[in-house]
């Protein structure tokens, strides 16, 4: 069975400040990780994955994300917040063993709101 | 490339209608799939395809029905809506080989 837990609903950072939003997994195997970001009234947009390699993983916008084992968390940076960064930000996750599962397992997500 | 579609936007039914959504994806990708978006709850799983002419249950599949006759698309249908359906519906797709989706723009269903 697969899991993931975005343990915060909603994140506050000022503008300029650095940003982390939250993410731990449970897999059996290793992991596929995803960040996807979600605009008002808008489907969701990748923005970066982990497959293998780097534990740090480069992405869209600017943002990056961590991949700790130890831990079993992924969580999302950047720098420097911006305001147009306010969104919905969704952690997913899937196990790499092959014959298991196509289907990634999503969070509940985290409202990430930047103030001016 | 439009990448992926959904029709209709918006759409609201009464209690007992029935109505298909169409997704359309225009990338050749091998998988397809259909999530519903609520309040608190993320995105969960209704159905999936892993090719033409294929299709499986995911997390809550209770109520609906799929169909992949072509490869660009997948219709997920309610034969008999309840106000338990009202919510936003994004279909996904990908690759065989890539594991990053693509979303459509979504679908807000209401249920009277």
């Amino acid at each position: 069975a697969q899991s993931v837990a975005q343990p915060e609903d909603q994140v506050n950072v000022a503008e300029g400040n650095p940003l982390t939003v939250k993410c731990t997994y449970s897999v059996s195997g290793n992991p596929y990780l995803f960040w996807y970001v979600q605009y008002p009234n808008r489907g969701l947009q990748f923005l970066l994955k982990y497959i293998t390699g780097d534990n740090l993983v480069k992405g869209s916008y600017g943002f990056e994300a961590e991949f700790n084992k130890s831990q079993t968390s992924f969580h999302l940076k950047k720098p420097s917040a911006l305001v147009s960064d306010s969104a919905l930000y969704f952690c997913a996750v899937r196990d790499m063993r092959g014959g298991g599962s196509y289907i990634p397992t999503f969070g509940r997500g985290t409202s990430l709101i930047v103030h001016p | 490339n439009a990448g992926v579609t959904q029709t209709p936007k918006f759409r609201v039914l009464k209690t007992g209608q029935s109505m298909t959504l169409l997704c359309a994806q225009d990338m050749n990708h091998e998988y397809m799939y259909w999530y519903r978006q609520d309040p608190g709850m993320g995105l969960r799983l209704i159905h999936y395809s892993v090719g033409e002419g294929t299709t499986a249950k995911g997390e809550v599949p209770d109520g609906y029905n799929v169909s992949r006759l072509k490869k660009q698309n997948f219709l997920l249908g309610l034969e008999s809506a309840a106000p338990s359906q009202t919510s936003v519906y994004f279909c996904a797709s990908r690759e065989r080989e890539n594991n990053e989706q693509f979303f459509g723009p979504g679908t807000r269903l209401t249920v009277l």
